[in-house]
């Protein structure tokens, strides 16, 4: 495997049910991200994570819980989902640039995304 | 703060066209410019970029021009192909905010035969 990949590619839940889904990048990062799309909205950051540890949380609600082991795993615990929770989860990598303030550019790279629907 | 602004969408060009997505940014450093292409049922994925003004980012045919005085990073390509067809996303990384990205809503390109 190369990149980042993300399972499943595909996720229908009812809002009673408890799922996770898995990021996993082969590029040597150490940070990572969750970030939700949906229709006709901008690309939402949810989650940051640098060196294992979560550094930005925007104001998520309580039933996204994300766990990071490593720096090449993220996951995302899903449970008592709502119908607007539908989205397109993508996650992404990058170096990290620390401290902050380093003038370097460390572009960010996608996995394909969880395409999530909530019934 | 830090935000993106880009030209919505969606835009219909015929195969051979000129292209231009314009791409306006407020940052409060000194920003890196990204543009993301999505294609239909994937994730992002990295077109071209500039770390400093006057660069020039330049992949596959497109290019963008980091222009610090009007604040800008339009892309630009040619002569467009209908494989063309995709989300470009123009995005920015504040290097005061460490590695947290900005993105632009994304604009729908449309190339038919």
């Amino acid at each position: 495997e190369t990149g980042v990949t993300q399972t499943p590619r595909h996720l229908v839940m009812g809002m009673t049910n408890k799922k996770s889904l898995k990021c996993e990048q082969h590029l040597g990062h150490n940070a990572m991200y969750w970030y939700k799309q949906s229709a006709k909205k901008p690309l939402e950051l949810m989650f940051v994570y640098n060196f294992k540890e979560q550094t930005e949380n925007n104001s998520v609600p309580s039933r996204f819980s994300p766990e990071c082991p490593n720096s090449s795993h993220l996951f995302l615990h899903l449970h008592t989902l709502q119908p607007e929770d539908s989205a397109l989860y993508l996650c992404a990598s990058s170096q990290d640039r620390w401290p902050k303030g380093t003038p370097l550019s460390y572009e960010q790279y996608f996995g394909p995304g969880t395409r999530l629907t909530v019934t | 703060g830090n935000s993106v602004t880009q030209m919505e969408g969606p835009v219909t060009l015929s195969e051979e066209a000129f292209l231009t997505i314009n791409c306006t940014y407020t940052a409060t450093g000194y920003p890196s410019l990204f543009w993301y292409v999505q294609y239909p049922g994937e994730g992002l994925q990295l077109l071209l970029k500039a770390t400093k003004a006057d660069d020039k980012g330049s992949n596959k045919g497109f290019e963008a021009t980091y222009r610090k005085e009007t604040t800008s990073f339009h892309l630009e390509k040619g002569s467009v192909q209908v494989s063309d067809s995709a989300v470009y996303f123009c995005a920015l990384s504040d290097t005061s905010t460490g590695n947290q990205f900005y993105f632009g809503t994304g604009t729908s390109l449309t190339v038919i035969p």
